[in-house]
């Protein structure tokens, strides 16, 4: 399988929890981007690494959010005490610099209770 | 500000032709993206337009005016698998999206 993976696609937690997401990008791909998409929204861009170094992080993302791409391969993204707010698709999505095109995983979906 | 607006919903008949607009306001532009989403799935790529004009693909075609901030995406002869929702988005370092426009499609 050649496309973007995502683990775990279902995550339950209660609120005060940390939560930790996996992303696989397409190996060639050295760009990656995280999203997160609530119900009868578009997709909000959390941040975007081009190999190891994260270029970018949203205004709106708090310091209970972190992500990581140690090696310019996989990437996490963390979330430490959940809130209810958190609740949401997370998206992760790649493309190489050349190239326009992202490809999109299938999304972890979270909720905290 | 960065604003990309599009309706909310739309719904068209099985076999028909529907035309999707996006407006967008944001502060750089390397592009405009159509993407397709199926509820509960990842949003597929559709169509990339950075110049001004009308790309087509297929039953698909999507056009933009950058002097306008306008981009449409047409779809033709309609299948009741176009159901989805439209995202439009703007590439400037990165990619901002629209809130999507949800078509019906009635048979």
């Amino acid at each position: 399988d050649t496309g973007v993976s995502q683990d775990p696609r279902h995550k339950i937690t209660k609120r005060g929890q940390n939560v930790t997401f996996r992303c696989d990008p397409i190996s060639e791909h050295n760009r990656l981007y995280w999203y997160r998409q609530t119900l009868g929204q578009g997709p909000e861009f959390l941040t975007y690494f081009q190999n190891e170094a994260q270029l970018e992080k949203s205004r709106l993302l708090s310091d209970r959010f972190s992500a990581e791409r140690p090696k310019g391969s996989f990437s996490t993204l963390e979330i430490q005490r959940t809130e209810q707010g958190d609740s949401a698709m997370y998206l992760c999505a790649s493309n190489a610099g050349s190239s326009y095109e992202q490809y999109f995983g299938p999304g972890t979906r979270l909720t905290v209770t | 500000g960065q604003n990309i607006d599009q309706p909310t919903e739309m719904t068209a008949t099985e076999g028909a032709i529907v035309q999707i607009n996006c407006t967008y306001q944001t502060s750089g532009f390397n592009g405009l993206f159509w993407y397709q989403q199926h509820a509960g799935e990842a949003p597929t790529f559709l169509s990339y337009n950075v110049l001004d004009g009308l790309e087509e693909k297929g039953r698909f075609s999507s056009f933009l005016s950058r002097s306008k901030g306008y981009s449409y995406l047409l779809l033709k002869e309609l299948q009741m698998k176009d159901s989805a929702s439209y995202l439009c988005a703007v590439r400037d370092d990165k990619i901002i999206f629209g809130k999507g426009t949800r078509l019906h499609i009635l048979p």
